[in-house]
């Protein structure tokens, strides 16, 4: 079963606009939700995480905006750039078990 | 620091072969988490492995496929009598103990493997 849906399946901006990819887990057991970025060839790599006692969580260009209630979460890229082109994947982590969404692929054109 | 090492990083089988892929853990990391990515899909939970133990194996077909982390050496995720349909990047991923503040895997590079 799906445990964490992931929408839009791609996604493409323009130089300086802003990605928006939303997420939505159904377990409340979940504890931690990270967002992965994964560049072609290569293993995904952490990009930024967030716990379900804070609303928002932003480094550099990039924010989660987490909605317990909803069960809900959202990655935002601020001013992006074309090497921000990648897949992304959010997930959901509970206890050594870490469920990811089927991805986003972003391209950002010049 | 070396980070988490997959060999090979691609691989070639005929359909009924066998197919090993080896993951070497982050230094200090004793937890192995392998997943499959399809082509156009995301990452699939296969097996979870601490030394010497199969944790969680939910994710492994149930036929053809094993892993196992020994005392010593890397992990490895074999798959028997290999067919089309296994064509996929398998992914390791490596934390250390359980119940800290960074729930964070590194994961490898990748092994890539078609099957012809």
């Amino acid at each position: 079963q799906q445990q964490v849906k992931q929408s839009p399946q791609s996604l493409i901006v323009q130089k300086g606009g802003i990605s928006i990819i939303n997420c939505a887990y159904e377990n409340t057991a979940f504890d931690y939700f990270p967002w992965y970025q994964q560049f072609p060839g290569k293993g995904p790599a952490l990009l930024i995480a967030i716990r379900p006692d804070v609303s928002e969580k932003k480094e550099g260009r990039f924010t989660i905006s987490f909605n317990k209630s909803a069960k809900q979460f959202s990655l935002h890229i601020m001013d992006s750039q074309p090497g921000d082109s990648a897949t992304y994947f959010c997930a959901a982590f509970k206890r050594n078990d870490m469920r990811f969404g089927a991805g986003t692929r972003l391209t950002v054109k010049p | 620091n070396a980070g988490v090492m997959q060999n090979p990083r691609h691989l070639v089988r005929r359909r009924g072969q066998e197919a090993r892929l080896r993951c070497s853990p982050m230094k200090g990391h004793s937890h192995v988490y392998w997943y499959r990515q399809l082509p156009e899909e995301g990452l699939k939970f296969m097996v979870y492995l601490q030394k010497e133990n199969i944790i969680d194996e939910s994710g492994m077909p149930k036929e053809r496929f094993s892993a196992e982390f020994p005392k010593e050496g890397p992990s490895i995720l074999r798959i028997q009598q290999v067919v089309r349909g296994d064509s996929a990047a398998y992914f390791c991923a490596s934390s250390p103990m359980t119940r800290i503040l960074n729930y964070g895997y590194t994961f490898g590079s990748g092994t890539r493997l078609t099957v012809v």
